[in-house]
């Protein structure tokens, strides 16, 4: 199975300011289709997780464009541009290239 | 607007069964590949298995194989996850979601607990 690592695995952030966090995998996510699946999801306390970014830099309908997404092959990063209050939340990388789909273990982005 | 709705959670001792259920509306369901994710108690999330739309593949994870099956009614709009030979550690929430190479629809939840 393919390892996501995520770091670090808790992010102390100010409001307002910049915030990145780092997503590795053991092999490569290009796919044979030329796409390279990899999502950022977060899931703030509570809540179910919703997905922010999928193939690596597009971002779902609704969400901030504070939210980047960035990488090739086996390393990619999330970046928030400007912290705001409701970001407080864990945030998982995900691969969809390789059965079976597999999760960074998160990381915990706290005020 | 989309829903899905999980139900069927709940205490079950180890070596019993449950079956969850998602009822799903505000998209075409027999048209997508759908998945159930699990997240297991102040853990993260692990994918469990997955559907094609019209049923003829499944995909599992290979600590539910054999044990847990996945399937779907279009008709109903709804997918389920018989869970067999329960374990302490299946021990989670149960949410289903559209599977579009990473969940982009999620329902709330349903958790269950595997104890005697």
């Amino acid at each position: 199975d393919v390892v996501m690592t995520q770091s670090p695995l808790s992010l102390p952030v100010t409001l307002g300011q910049p915030a990145s966090l780092s997503c590795r995998s053991s092999q490569s996510l290009v796919h044979s289709d030329g796409n390279t699946y990899l999502s950022w999801f977060q899931q703030r306390p509570g809540q179910s997780p919703r997905r922010l970014i999928y193939k690596v830099s597009n971002r779902e309908s609704g969400v901030p464009d504070r939210f980047s997404g960035s990488g090739s092959g086996t390393d990619f990063t999330l970046k928030i541009a400007r912290v705001e209050a409701e970001d407080v939340g864990v945030y998982y990388c995900m691969q969809a290239t390789h059965w079976p789909w597999t999760f960074g273990q998160g990381t915990k982005v706290e005020i | 607007e989309v829903q899905l709705v999980e139900s069927g959670g709940g205490l079950v001792q180890p070596g019993g069964s449950l079956r969850l259920s998602c009822v799903a509306s505000g998209f075409p369901f027999s048209n997508s590949w759908m998945s159930w994710v699990r997240q297991a108690p102040g853990k993260g999330l692990e994918w469990v298995a997955n559907i094609k739309p019209d049923g003829s593949e499944k995909s599992y994870v290979d600590s539910v194989k054999g044990r847990f099956t996945i399937s779907r009614d279009n008709a109903k709009s709804s997918l389920y996850l018989q869970m067999n030979s329960l374990r302490a550690e299946d021990t989670a929430v149960y949410y289903c979601g559209r599977d579009t190479r990473g969940l982009d629809y999620w329902g709330q939840g349903t958790l269950v607990t595997v104890s005697s």
